[in-house]
């Protein structure tokens, strides 16, 4: 059965340095992974997607990585802040085809807190 | 803010009562999107609507019943709910075309508490 795995349930990192999160998954094709964020009692925000035949994605802060060989993906805060602590979700879609339209399936979750 | 409204933020609710979770986007997006989230688990899919047409039931027990009046528009009708099926439930959308990737954009969610 598929099945996403993401690194830790909580990481805790010191100001300032950079936090690193991991997502693997098995018994899946994705055609893209996708990142959010979630802060406790509100819905998930979107923060970056990235393709198959992409390896990395970047965005002010944020670096994505994607081996679809390892079926892993990388998730890098840098420079993290206080503000940056809360649950970061790693989710895949696209396996289902049809017309795009397929939902997403969500991997558990990293706390991640970042420590001033 | 999000640009996906969802309406009421808190419901409670009898296990006889009729009610419904209302949601909305003005993005124009094609495809809406039902999730269920309970405490420190990730969302789980329950329905999707593609161009107002149901496309996707994660097997979802008929208690919960969808609705797309029109592409702006996502309901959820609760009925004869347990008290197992208090949750967090989240609506959400996306541009719901096949290239690049579907991006989903989520409300703030309905807390549902069955009692």
């Amino acid at each position: 059965s598929q099945k996403i795995e993401q690194n830790s349930e909580a990481l805790n990192i010191q100001e300032g340095k950079t936090a690193t999160l991991t997502c693997n998954y098995t018994n899946y094709s994705p055609a893209y992974l996708q990142w959010y964020r979630q802060d406790p009692g509100r819905g998930p925000v979107f923060l970056l997607l990235i393709r198959e035949n992409e390896k990395e994605k970047r965005k002010e802060r944020l670096k994505v990585t994607f081996d679809t060989t390892l079926k892993q993906s990388l998730f890098h805060i840098t420079a993290s802040q206080p503000a940056d602590s809360a649950t970061y979700l790693c989710a895949l879609g696209g396996a289902k085809g049809g017309g795009g339209a397929d939902g997403l399936t969500f991997g558990k979750g990293t706390h991640l807190i970042i420590q001033p | 803010d999000t640009e996906v409204t969802q309406t009421p933020k808190h419901l409670v609710m009898g296990m006889t009562n009729k009610k419904s979770l209302k949601c909305e986007q003005h993005m124009g997006h094609r495809a809406m999107y039902w999730y269920k989230q309970k405490a420190k688990k990730p969302p789980e899919l329950m329905f999707v609507y593609s161009y107002e047409k149901l496309s996707i039931n994660e097997s979802v027990p008929s208690r919960f019943s969808p609705e797309c009046p029109n592409s702006s528009l996502l309901n959820l009708h609760l009925h004869a709910l347990q008290p197992e099926d208090s949750a967090l439930y989240l609506c959400a959308s996306s541009q719901g075309t096949r290239t690049g990737g579907n991006t989903i954009y989520f409300g703030e969610g309905s807390w549902l508490t069955v009692v």
